[in-house]
């Protein structure tokens, strides 16, 4: 089983819808758990870290579950500019790397 | 800057020649990472750096490829004998520390012709 697992998509949806990615992890032990956001060419940008208790910030929500160890991620209300891909990235206790998902690819179309 | 900084944006070498890549982090940084992510793939760790401590080189691909760091600073990566499978982009990240999220440079373009 690989550490992170993410469907890589794409994800096709228009304008205004909700949409919502899985991410699993394999380590029981993982610490830290962060979602970033990498457009065509460019490098990964931190688009929030995801905390036990879940966290919101305007259109995104993340939320973590230990016990099915998956982390996900919620837009709402979607935009063009949403498009991109998304990163699920995890920091495994006694290993020093972030661990990286290949990412799942959003399309948002007019 | 505010940001990871990383030279040379773009460099393209020959088959068999010597590249180093530099990456300046963000003042204050203790961790300091080094990725690899080749077209349409995902990102696949090289080394990590946490302040003076011993660097996690365990996924260096092969012993053409090494790195350095002194202290929180500066960090360069260095490709012996490059082949044409080392083409890829190579992103440097910093964090505060280990468990914090991290922040990419913009990367160097790498292309072994």
């Amino acid at each position: 089983r690989k550490e992170v697992e993410q469907d890589p998509g794409p994800f096709n949806v228009p304008e205004g819808a909700t949409v919502a990615f899985n991410c699993t992890y394999s380590n029981s032990a993982s610490q830290s758990f962060f979602w970033y956001r990498q457009d065509c060419r460019k490098e990964p940008k931190l688009l929030m870290s995801v905390y036990s208790s879940g966290n919101e910030d305007g259109r995104f929500t993340a939320q973590l579950n230990r016990a099915s160890q998956y982390i996900s991620l919620l837009i709402r209300d979607s935009k063009l500019s949403d498009s991109a891909t998304y990163l699920c990235v995890v920091n495994n206790s006694g290993y020093s790397t972030l661990t990286f998902g290949k990412g799942t690819m959003l399309l948002v179309s007019p | 800057g505010a940001g990871v900084s990383q030279s040379p944006s773009n460099k393209v070498t020959e088959k068999g020649k010597d590249v180093e890549l530099r990456c300046d982090p963000i003042s204050g940084h203790t961790a300091l990472y080094w990725y690899r992510q080749r077209l349409g793939q995902g990102l696949e760790f090289l080394i990590y750096f946490q302040g003076n401590s011993a660097p996690d080189k365990s996924g260096l691909p092969s012993d053409r490829f090494s790195a350095e760091r002194t202290g929180e600073s500066v960090s360069t990566l260095t490709i012996q004998r490059t082949q044409q499978e080392d083409s890829a982009v190579y992103l440097c990240a910093s964090s505060t520390h280990m468990n914090t999220e991290a922040f990419f440079g913009q990367g160097t373009r790498l292309t072994v012709v």
